[in-house]
């Protein structure tokens, strides 16, 4: 079966940490993948995404990086967190029109 | 910039009323338009996907329909439960090759018993 799986769910870092949020998927091969982040009282944003191992297209500018060291392995990565770096991460998975979702991770950076 | 509005920002019904929400999105390159439902602590859950003008999608007692012309969804719940209480999101898309998409804030809807 088809499945998508992020962690950690929760995670409170301290600022100048770094970060690194893990998203893999089962069940498919070469899937486009994406990482979306809900900032307090706003809306999903686009921050990468990836059509293939290695290739990583940034939306936004930000303190955030991210890799595809693997068909189906997706990693968000901060080498030092700032507060507004604070909000609801999600991996997504494009399964052909529609997507599918991991659980998300709650960042709250202190 | 491409903006995704959504209206209203959040509703509050009682059981058994009707509802809808509404979706504004840029008419111009349209490739797909996408409808989640999100309760929180949970991920976004699938809802709809509509790639047709004049498209006209149902789930249960959700409805959804599209008018890429004008660049307007409407999602209709038909006599609300409390269990439909969520974050309903719709999002554009723009291409087929890269699969992005632009989400609104947001209707969140809280359904009183």
């Amino acid at each position: 079966s088809q499945t998508i799986h992020q962690w950690p769910a929760t995670l409170v870092q301290p600022v100048g940490s770094p970060l690194s949020l893990e998203c893999t998927v089962e069940g498919t091969s070469n899937p486009n993948l994406y990482w979306y982040r809900q900032a307090a009282g706003r809306g999903l944003q686009l921050l990468f995404y990836s059509v293939g191992i290695g290739q990583i297209s940034s939306e936004v500018p930000q303190n955030l990086s991210a890799s595809r060291p693997q068909d189906r392995q997706f990693i968000l990565s901060s080498k030092k967190l700032l507060l507004s770096d604070s909000g609801f991460y999600l991996c997504a998975w494009r399964q052909g029109a529609g997507y599918t979702f991991g659980s998300g991770t709650r960042l709250t950076v202190v | 910039i491409l903006n995704v509005e959504q209206s209203p920002q959040s509703l509050h019904v009682q059981e058994g009323d009707s509802t809808n929400f509404t979706c504004s999105f840029p008419s111009s390159n349209f490739y797909a338009l996408h409808w989640y439902r999100w309760e929180t602590a949970k991920s976004p859950e699938a809802l709809f996907v509509m790639t047709l003008n004049g498209d006209e999608k149902k789930k249960g007692r959700i409805s959804a329909t599209l008018n890429t012309k004008e660049g307007y969804s409407y999602l209709y719940i038909k006599g609300s439960q409390p269990e439909d209480s969520a974050t309903y999101l719709c999002a554009f898309g723009r291409s087929s090759n890269t699969g992005k998409l632009i989400f609104g804030q947001g209707t969140t809807l809280q359904v009183k018993p």
